[in-house]
């Protein structure tokens, strides 16, 4: 275990259903990330929360959408999926202290297959 | 934007050789250099960093160096064993940011 625990680890979905990925952590951070990873693709920065406020959006469909409701945790809305967004998602969170940033922390990550 | 070039994207290695793999980045303002390892049904996992400050540190089996002029930074593995055996993947950060730029991943396979 890292510290950041994502579940559920698994998640098959169909096209119209609407369900929700959860991120948690005890570390102490103070910034939380949703990243996108997919066969064959560069690891795809989603969203950064820090100190609970969205300061990026990296140009997501409207059909995902995070909440932050504290520093501890996080969430990815899903509902409309397409195919191609199968892929899996995973939870960062990282502390920043006095200008110095100290790395990710990442979840196990939520193997999403849309159906 | 920061752009982060990693090479190469498989490599094979007899167990007990060394393995490196390169990055190159474009931002000279980049100045925290992570490398995180993925297995197999895990997040990936940071084995070392660098800060520019240093050209090159070592954590037992593993190091690494970074050309501050040349805007490269590489990983070393000697005595490669089964379990080493992964994805790793590069990355670059300028500090006050915290948003890593990855590069694109190196599939590493050991063969015994």
């Amino acid at each position: 275990e890292t510290g950041v625990t994502q579940t559920p680890r698994h998640l098959v979905m169909g096209m119209t259903n609407k369900k929700s990925l959860k991120c948690e952590q005890h570390l102490g951070h103070n910034a939380m990330y949703w990243y996108k990873q997919s066969a064959k693709k560069p690891l795809e920065l989603m969203f950064v929360y820090n100190f609970k406020e969205q300061t990026e959006n990296n140009s997501v469909p409207s059909r995902f959408s995070p909440e932050c409701p504290n520093s501890s945790h996080l969430f990815l809305h899903l509902h409309t999926l397409q195919p191609e967004d199968s892929a899996l998602y995973l939870c960062a969170s990282s502390q920043e202290a006095s200008g110095t940033f100290y790395g990710y922390t990442f979840g196990s990550g939520t193997r999403l297959t849309v159906v | 934007g920061e752009n982060v070039e990693q090479h190469p994207s498989t490599l094979s290695v007899q167990e007990g050789d060394s393995a490196v793999i390169k990055c190159t980045y474009s931002d000279s303002a980049s100045n925290y250099f992570p490398w995180y390892k993925q297995e197999l049904g895990k997040g990936p996992q940071l084995i070392i960093d660098i800060r520019s400050n240093v050209g090159e540190k070592k954590d037992q089996r593993i190091a690494v160096t970074l050309n501050k002029t040349a805007k490269h930074f590489s990983l070393h593995i000697t005595e490669t064993q089964p379990e080493d055996s992964a994805v790793y993947f590069c990355a670059a950060s300028k500090s006050s940011a915290s948003k890593i730029i990855f590069g694109s991943g190196t599939r590493l396979s050991i063969r015994p």
